[in-house]
Protein backbone atom coordinates (compact mmCIF):
# COMPACT_ATOMS: atom_id res chain seq x y z
CA UNK A 1 0.00 0.00 0.00
CA UNK A 2 1.07 3.75 -0.62
CA UNK A 3 2.44 5.17 2.58
CA UNK A 4 4.34 8.27 3.89
CA UNK A 5 6.18 7.85 7.38
CA UNK A 6 7.38 10.89 8.56
CA UNK A 7 8.98 9.34 12.13
CA UNK A 8 9.97 12.43 13.55
CA UNK A 9 6.89 13.88 15.29
CA UNK A 10 8.19 17.15 16.92
CA UNK A 11 11.92 18.95 16.64
CA UNK A 12 13.17 21.90 18.28
CA UNK A 13 16.05 23.57 17.34
CA UNK A 14 17.92 26.96 18.62
CA UNK A 15 17.86 29.60 15.36
CA UNK A 16 20.78 29.20 12.66
CA UNK A 17 21.31 25.81 13.54
CA UNK A 18 20.43 23.81 10.46
CA UNK A 19 17.81 20.67 11.01
CA UNK A 20 16.91 17.72 8.26
CA UNK A 21 12.97 16.80 8.28
CA UNK A 22 12.73 13.23 7.27
CA UNK A 23 10.27 11.59 4.88
CA UNK A 24 10.28 7.86 3.81
CA UNK A 25 7.68 6.34 1.69
CA UNK A 26 6.40 3.34 -0.11
CA UNK A 27 4.57 3.25 -3.31
CA UNK A 28 4.08 0.37 -6.34
CA UNK A 29 4.15 3.41 -8.65
CA UNK A 30 7.12 3.21 -11.05
CA UNK A 31 6.16 7.13 -12.00
CA UNK A 32 5.04 8.81 -8.84
CA UNK A 33 5.29 12.28 -7.58
CA UNK A 34 6.84 13.61 -4.20
CA UNK A 35 5.52 16.86 -2.40
CA UNK A 36 6.66 19.14 0.60
CA UNK A 37 4.03 21.21 2.32
CA UNK A 38 4.51 23.96 5.20
CA UNK A 39 1.75 24.49 7.43
CA UNK A 40 2.16 27.86 9.57
CA UNK A 41 -0.05 28.92 12.49
CA UNK A 42 -2.16 30.32 10.37
CA UNK A 43 -3.22 26.93 9.38
CA UNK A 44 -3.23 27.00 5.57
CA UNK A 45 -0.70 24.76 3.72
CA UNK A 46 2.07 26.04 1.65
CA UNK A 47 3.76 24.26 -1.41
CA UNK A 48 7.50 24.43 -1.19
CA UNK A 49 8.42 21.51 -3.84
CA UNK A 50 7.54 19.04 -6.09
CA UNK A 51 9.77 15.80 -7.64
CA UNK A 52 9.26 13.20 -9.72
CA UNK A 53 10.42 9.68 -9.80
CA UNK A 54 12.58 10.42 -12.41
CA UNK A 55 14.57 12.58 -11.18
CA UNK A 56 17.21 12.41 -8.60
CA UNK A 57 18.96 15.52 -8.93
CA UNK A 58 18.82 17.65 -5.56
CA UNK A 59 17.31 20.75 -5.18
CA UNK A 60 18.21 23.71 -3.59
CA UNK A 61 16.02 27.06 -2.62
CA UNK A 62 17.80 29.49 -0.52
CA UNK A 63 17.86 27.78 2.94
CA UNK A 64 15.90 25.01 1.50
CA UNK A 65 17.39 21.63 0.11
CA UNK A 66 16.18 18.66 -0.42
CA UNK A 67 17.42 15.04 -1.19
CA UNK A 68 15.68 12.53 -2.75
CA UNK A 69 16.88 9.27 -2.65
CA UNK A 70 14.99 6.09 -4.70
CA UNK A 71 17.49 3.81 -3.45
CA UNK A 72 16.00 4.14 0.68
CA UNK A 73 12.79 5.66 -0.63
CA UNK A 74 13.76 8.70 1.20
CA UNK A 75 13.02 12.43 0.61
CA UNK A 76 14.45 14.76 3.01
CA UNK A 77 14.13 18.43 3.68
CA UNK A 78 17.15 20.64 5.16
CA UNK A 79 17.13 23.86 6.50
CA UNK A 80 20.05 25.67 6.63
CA UNK A 81 20.68 28.15 8.90
CA UNK A 82 17.03 28.10 10.59
CA UNK A 83 15.11 31.17 11.32
CA UNK A 84 12.59 31.90 14.04
CA UNK A 85 9.85 32.57 10.77
CA UNK A 86 10.24 28.74 10.05
CA UNK A 87 8.70 27.29 12.68
CA UNK A 88 5.91 25.50 11.48
CA UNK A 89 4.33 21.97 10.70
CA UNK A 90 6.13 20.30 7.50
CA UNK A 91 4.07 17.50 5.46
CA UNK A 92 5.55 15.14 3.35
CA UNK A 93 3.32 13.86 0.49
CA UNK A 94 3.23 10.99 -2.23
CA UNK A 95 0.83 11.35 -5.29
CA UNK A 96 -0.66 8.06 -6.37
CA UNK A 97 -2.72 7.01 -9.56
CA UNK A 98 -0.45 8.13 -11.73
CA UNK A 99 -0.23 5.07 -13.47
CA UNK A 100 -3.38 3.73 -12.28
CA UNK A 101 -5.22 6.51 -12.04
CA UNK A 102 -6.90 6.92 -8.50
CA UNK A 103 -5.43 10.42 -8.26
CA UNK A 104 -4.85 10.73 -4.42
CA UNK A 105 -2.09 12.18 -2.52
CA UNK A 106 -0.84 10.68 0.58
CA UNK A 107 0.07 12.96 3.46
CA UNK A 108 2.74 11.87 5.98
CA UNK A 109 1.36 13.33 9.56
CA UNK A 110 3.77 15.87 9.88
CA UNK A 111 6.93 17.10 11.30
CA UNK A 112 6.12 19.44 13.94
CA UNK A 113 9.39 22.35 13.94
CA UNK A 114 9.72 24.83 16.68
CA UNK A 115 12.67 27.27 16.30
CA UNK A 116 13.63 29.22 19.10
CA UNK A 117 15.20 32.29 19.57
CA UNK B 1 -6.21 37.41 -6.39
CA UNK B 2 -6.92 33.52 -7.91
CA UNK B 3 -7.43 30.85 -4.68
CA UNK B 4 -9.52 29.16 -2.45
CA UNK B 5 -11.85 30.78 0.19
CA UNK B 6 -13.44 28.47 2.51
CA UNK B 7 -16.21 29.73 4.61
CA UNK B 8 -16.70 30.43 7.83
CA UNK B 9 -12.92 30.35 9.85
CA UNK B 10 -15.01 28.84 12.82
CA UNK B 11 -18.11 27.11 13.01
CA UNK B 12 -19.78 25.97 16.01
CA UNK B 13 -22.71 23.50 15.92
CA UNK B 14 -25.05 21.50 18.06
CA UNK B 15 -24.82 17.99 18.05
CA UNK B 16 -26.58 16.33 15.49
CA UNK B 17 -26.88 19.11 13.37
CA UNK B 18 -26.20 19.01 9.98
CA UNK B 19 -23.54 21.72 9.17
CA UNK B 20 -21.62 22.62 5.07
CA UNK B 21 -18.70 24.13 4.70
CA UNK B 22 -18.18 26.01 1.64
CA UNK B 23 -15.09 25.78 -0.67
CA UNK B 24 -14.74 27.98 -3.84
CA UNK B 25 -11.86 28.16 -6.10
CA UNK B 26 -10.73 30.78 -9.25
CA UNK B 27 -8.01 28.71 -10.44
CA UNK B 28 -9.65 26.92 -13.07
CA UNK B 29 -8.61 24.01 -11.49
CA UNK B 30 -10.94 20.52 -12.34
CA UNK B 31 -9.75 18.97 -9.46
CA UNK B 32 -10.83 19.79 -5.87
CA UNK B 33 -10.07 17.78 -2.55
CA UNK B 34 -10.98 18.15 1.15
CA UNK B 35 -9.21 16.92 4.31
CA UNK B 36 -10.09 16.80 7.69
CA UNK B 37 -6.92 17.29 9.80
CA UNK B 38 -6.85 16.04 13.32
CA UNK B 39 -3.91 16.64 15.64
CA UNK B 40 -1.38 14.17 15.47
CA UNK B 41 -2.93 12.21 12.26
CA UNK B 42 -1.88 14.73 9.63
CA UNK B 43 -4.27 15.25 6.67
CA UNK B 44 -7.03 12.83 6.08
CA UNK B 45 -8.63 12.35 2.65
CA UNK B 46 -12.54 12.98 2.62
CA UNK B 47 -13.45 12.84 -0.74
CA UNK B 48 -12.04 14.09 -3.77
CA UNK B 49 -13.55 15.06 -7.20
CA UNK B 50 -11.35 14.92 -10.60
CA UNK B 51 -14.15 16.96 -12.91
CA UNK B 52 -17.69 18.69 -12.66
CA UNK B 53 -20.47 16.18 -11.67
CA UNK B 54 -17.97 13.68 -10.56
CA UNK B 55 -16.64 12.97 -7.45
CA UNK B 56 -14.89 9.97 -5.05
CA UNK B 57 -14.75 9.15 -1.57
CA UNK B 58 -11.61 9.28 0.17
CA UNK B 59 -10.53 7.16 3.07
CA UNK B 60 -13.19 8.67 5.53
CA UNK B 61 -16.18 9.85 3.48
CA UNK B 62 -18.60 7.93 6.06
CA UNK B 63 -20.81 10.66 7.51
CA UNK B 64 -19.97 13.09 4.62
CA UNK B 65 -21.50 14.29 1.65
CA UNK B 66 -20.20 16.57 -1.12
CA UNK B 67 -21.80 17.64 -4.54
CA UNK B 68 -19.48 19.18 -7.60
CA UNK B 69 -22.37 20.69 -9.69
CA UNK B 70 -20.22 23.98 -10.63
CA UNK B 71 -16.35 23.81 -11.20
CA UNK B 72 -15.13 25.96 -8.83
CA UNK B 73 -17.06 25.28 -5.81
CA UNK B 74 -17.09 21.90 -3.87
CA UNK B 75 -18.89 21.91 -0.44
CA UNK B 76 -18.40 19.79 2.01
CA UNK B 77 -21.47 18.66 4.78
CA UNK B 78 -20.72 17.04 7.49
CA UNK B 79 -23.87 15.38 8.57
CA UNK B 80 -24.91 13.82 12.01
CA UNK B 81 -23.99 10.27 10.79
CA UNK B 82 -20.24 11.64 11.43
CA UNK B 83 -19.70 10.24 15.12
CA UNK B 84 -16.76 12.81 15.64
CA UNK B 85 -16.91 16.01 13.92
CA UNK B 86 -14.99 18.25 15.83
CA UNK B 87 -11.91 18.69 13.59
CA UNK B 88 -9.98 21.25 10.97
CA UNK B 89 -11.27 20.86 7.60
CA UNK B 90 -8.68 21.96 4.64
CA UNK B 91 -10.30 22.33 0.87
CA UNK B 92 -7.70 22.00 -1.74
CA UNK B 93 -7.46 22.22 -5.83
CA UNK B 94 -5.16 20.83 -8.88
CA UNK B 95 -5.11 21.33 -12.21
CA UNK B 96 -5.95 17.72 -12.45
CA UNK B 97 -4.22 14.13 -12.00
CA UNK B 98 -1.39 14.02 -9.12
CA UNK B 99 1.21 15.06 -11.61
CA UNK B 100 0.93 18.82 -9.69
CA UNK B 101 0.75 20.47 -6.65
CA UNK B 102 -1.91 21.44 -4.65
CA UNK B 103 -3.13 24.43 -3.12
CA UNK B 104 -5.03 25.07 -0.28
CA UNK B 105 -7.84 27.42 1.54
CA UNK B 106 -7.40 28.52 5.12
CA UNK B 107 -9.30 25.94 6.59
CA UNK B 108 -12.39 25.54 8.33
CA UNK B 109 -12.21 24.76 12.11
CA UNK B 110 -15.35 23.42 12.89
CA UNK B 111 -16.50 22.68 17.00
CA UNK B 112 -19.43 20.55 17.53
CA UNK B 113 -21.19 21.37 20.80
Amino acid sequence: AQKVTQAQTEISVVEKEDVTLDCVYETRDTTYYLFWYKQPPSGELVFLIRRNSFDEQNEISGRYSWNFQKSTSSFNFTITASQVVDSAVYFCALSEGVTSGTYKYIFGTGTRLKVLA
Amino acid sequence: DGGITQSPKYLFRKEGQNVTLSCEQNLNHDAMYWYRQDPGQGLRLIYYSQIVNDFQKGDIAEGYSVSREKKESFPLTVTSAQKNPTAFYLCASSIGGTTNEQFFGPGTRLTVL
